[in-house]
């Protein structure tokens, strides 16, 4: 069964600054799919970026982009010029590509900016 | 815009009593699934359901069933609540095609007393 592990129950960074949260992920599959998903308070999960596993480049969106590692089953994301609005709960989550698109969840990583 | 609407925000109900979450979505999603949220524990999957009146059981199916007889809309059923399921619960949708993402309501947050 896959697994996404996430170690950082919580992170901070201060404002402007450069923060990386980590997330593993163990599977025996070679295509598939990985996704960052934020939750702010407001509860509603959005999606943040996402990387097809057989495309070396790593993903980027404004400013968040992703370092993935597929051989050691690493993928970070990494959020530049921090705002207070990127305060939330970010789950990092995998999906086999041959499974349709169920997902399976890390434990989340609580971010706090700090003004 | 994608739009999948849980019919309760905050929900309280007693132990032993049928409890009924609602999911209803927009955008004509083959795909529907229900997880629920604990702190340290991230999202566990439920149950999913790939069309109508097909369901397949997630990782923590007990306890749980769902119903699907339309298309747009995902009832998560407890047939007796318990206070071990008290949690946070939330409803998504998707289409089948490759890469899609999971589009999420805002969630139930439901205690058992």
């Amino acid at each position: 069964a896959q697994t996404v592990t996430q170690s950082q129950p919580e992170m901070s960074v201060q404002e402007a600054e450069t923060v990386t949260l980590s997330c593993t992920y163990d599977t025996s599959e070679s295509d598939y799919y990985l996704f960052w998903y934020k939750q702010p308070p407001s509860r509603q999960m959005i999606l943040v970026i996402r990387q097809e596993a057989y495309k070396q480049q790593n993903a980027t969106e404004n400013r968040f982009s992703v370092n993935f590692q597929k051989a050691a089953k690493s993928f970070s994301l990494k959020i530049s010029d921090s705002q207070l609005g990127d305060a939330a709960m970010y789950f990092c989550a995998y999906r086999m590509k041959t499974s349709g698109s169920r997902l399976t969840f890390g434990e989340g990583t609580q971010l706090t900016v700090n003004p | 815009d994608v739009k999948v609407t849980q019919s309760s925000r905050y929900l309280v109900k007693r132990t032993g009593e049928k409890v009924f979450l609602e999911c209803v979505q927009d955008m004509d999603h083959e795909n529907m699934f229900w997880y629920r949220q604990d702190p340290g524990l991230g999202l566990r999957l439920i149950y999913f359901s790939y069309d109508v009146k097909m369901k397949e059981k997630g990782d923590i199916p007990e306890g749980y069933s769902v119903s699907r007889e339309k298309k747009e809309r995902f009832s998560l059923i407890l047939e007796s609540a318990s206070t071990n399921q008290t949690s946070m619960y939330l409803c998504a949708s998707s289409l089948t095609r490759e890469v899609q993402p999971q589009h999420f309501g805002d969630g139930t947050r439901l205690s058992i007393l």
